[in-house]
């Protein structure tokens, strides 16, 4: 079955700072790959997906994430972080099958 | 078009009693999906269903229950509540078998 890893659980950058959050997933074949945002107290918000073509893929919000099949990742970036990006960040992997494997999450904190 | 809806938003219940919630998916999708979020164990998949069957069902014991109707509204049931039973449920619908999914906003249970 397929799993994820996000090594990071809590992260705090400065508003217009970069950003990068890790995402490590394990699949035998060619996953499906998410990421989603969460606000407090609410439900998930799809940023972008990948399942196949160019690796480079864009989201909503000015996020993208790059898929690298050699390091098993799919790491989400974005270039200045705005205080309003501020949440909780979940990398899922699929298989096809609507069975959905969330990693444990990323919090984000954005300093003034 | 309308997001995927969930009733209720927040419900409390004792141990032992049983609880239903529902989930009603974005127009034209078939696929519900059923999440249980806590902090101690994360995002975890319940089962799912497409067009009134259950396809696929993750690790949990059998007072977990759903069933979805011939509109694609689902409806998950709890029976025998115990503590640990308090989550945030999420339901997310699909329009297909690539794992996009779409989340309502989830139902809090709390059971004293």
């Amino acid at each position: 079955a397929q799993s994820v890893t996000q090594p990071d659980i809590h992260i705090t950058v400065s508003e217009g700072a970069s950003l990068e959050l890790r995402c490590n997933y394990s699949y035998g074949a060619t996953p499906y790959l998410f990421w989603y945002v969460q606000s407090p107290g609410q439900g998930l918000q799809l940023l972008l997906k990948y399942f196949s073509g160019d690796t480079l893929v864009q989201g909503i919000k000015g996020f993208e994430a790059e898929f690298k099949r050699s390091q098993s990742s799919f790491n989400l970036r974005k270039p200045s972080v705005h205080w309003s990006d501020a949440a909780e960040y979940f990398c899922a992997v699929g298989a096809g099958d609507n069975d959905m494997r969330f990693g444990a999450g990323t919090r984000l904190t954005v300093k003034p | 078009k309308a997001g995927v809806t969930q009733t209720p938003r927040y419900l409390i219940k004792t141990r032992g009693q049983q609880v239903t919630l529902s989930c009603s998916p974005i127009s034209g999708h078939r696929s519900v999906s059923w999440y249980q979020q806590t902090p101690g164990q994360g995002l975890q998949f319940l089962f799912e269903y497409f067009s009134e069957t259950q396809r696929n069902k993750g690790n949990f014991p059998g007072r977990f229950s759903g069933r979805q109707f011939s509109n694609s509204r689902s409806e998950m049931n709890v029976s025998t509540l115990e503590l640990g039973d308090s989550a945030l449920y999420l339901c997310a619908s699909s329009p297909d078998n690539t794992d996009t999914q779409y989340f309502g906003p989830g139902t809090r249970l709390t059971v004293l």
